[in-house]
């Protein structure tokens, strides 16, 4: 299957820093990319969809200033969790969708995972 | 009413044994399914898409119900490495809409 990379895999920080995760795909164009947060023994919570080129689309409950989403190019899209506090702390994957435009694109809808960013705030 | 439901579990199964999970989703314009399963404190990985009346890889087979809305996941000759959590992931519309439930665990036992 396609490649999405994170990085970084693991981010330890003080009560206010700012974070910044990367998500890329690989081997494919991602016109969109998703960004979730888990926690433990819960399901992946949509946090945001990112679609390049605009600014992306949060969902209900999700701060946009808080969570910055940039998705500058086709294969690059970040996440900056700005001043985190523990309560940030968490799992956060990305997804990029491998959706080529043509024939066959319901065949190739399917989102790859990044390893995910395991956040710990003290 | 959620967009997908999937039975949580656990499934605790002996080793070679065939365990069925099912999910059910609420809109009849849902057009794309996935399994996906997920190891602890691991990303989800595609296992399978769903896109007809169902699929078979190996081991597992998933199939679709459009009439009763649902899709199920089932694995034969259980093995120790299959466990982990399913995860069924409903799209709708090819649009960006992607729909989780909350995932059913599996463990396999020797």
């Amino acid at each position: 299957g396609a490649v999405v990379s994170q990085h970084p895999s693991w981010v330890i920080c003080k009560s206010g820093t700012s974070v910044k995760i990367e998500c890329r795909s690989l081997d494919f164009q991602a016109t969109t990319m998703f960004w979730y947060r888990q926690f433990p023994k819960q399901s992946l919570m949509l946090m945001a969809t990112s679609n390049e080129g605009s600014k992306a689309t949060y969902e209900q409950g999700v701060e946009k200033d808080k969570f910055l989403i940039n998705h500058a190019s086709l294969t690059l899209s970040t996440l900056t969790v700005t001043s985190a506090h523990p309560e940030d702390s968490s799992f956060y994957i990305c997804s990029a969708r491998d959706f080529p435009r043509g024939q066959g694109a319901i065949a190739k809808n399917i989102q790859y995972f990044g390893a995910g960013t395991r956040l710990s705030v003290l | 009413r959620k967009e997908v439901e999937q039975d949580p579990g656990p499934f605790n199964v002996p080793e070679g044994a065939t365990v069925a999970f099912n999910c059910t989703y609420s809109n009849s314009a849902s057009q794309s399914f996935f399994w996906y399963r997920q190891d602890c404190r691991k990303e989800p990985k595609l296992l399978m898409s769903v896109y007809s009346s169902g699929n078979e890889d190996g081991r597992f087979t998933a199939q679709l119900n459009r009439a009763s809305q649902y899709i199920s996941l089932l694995i034969r000759d259980s093995k120790l490495s299959d466990s982990a959590t399913y995860l069924c992931v409903v799209n709708i519309n090819t649009g960006n809409q992607f729909y989780f439930g909350t995932g059913t665990s599996l463990t396999v036992i020797p």
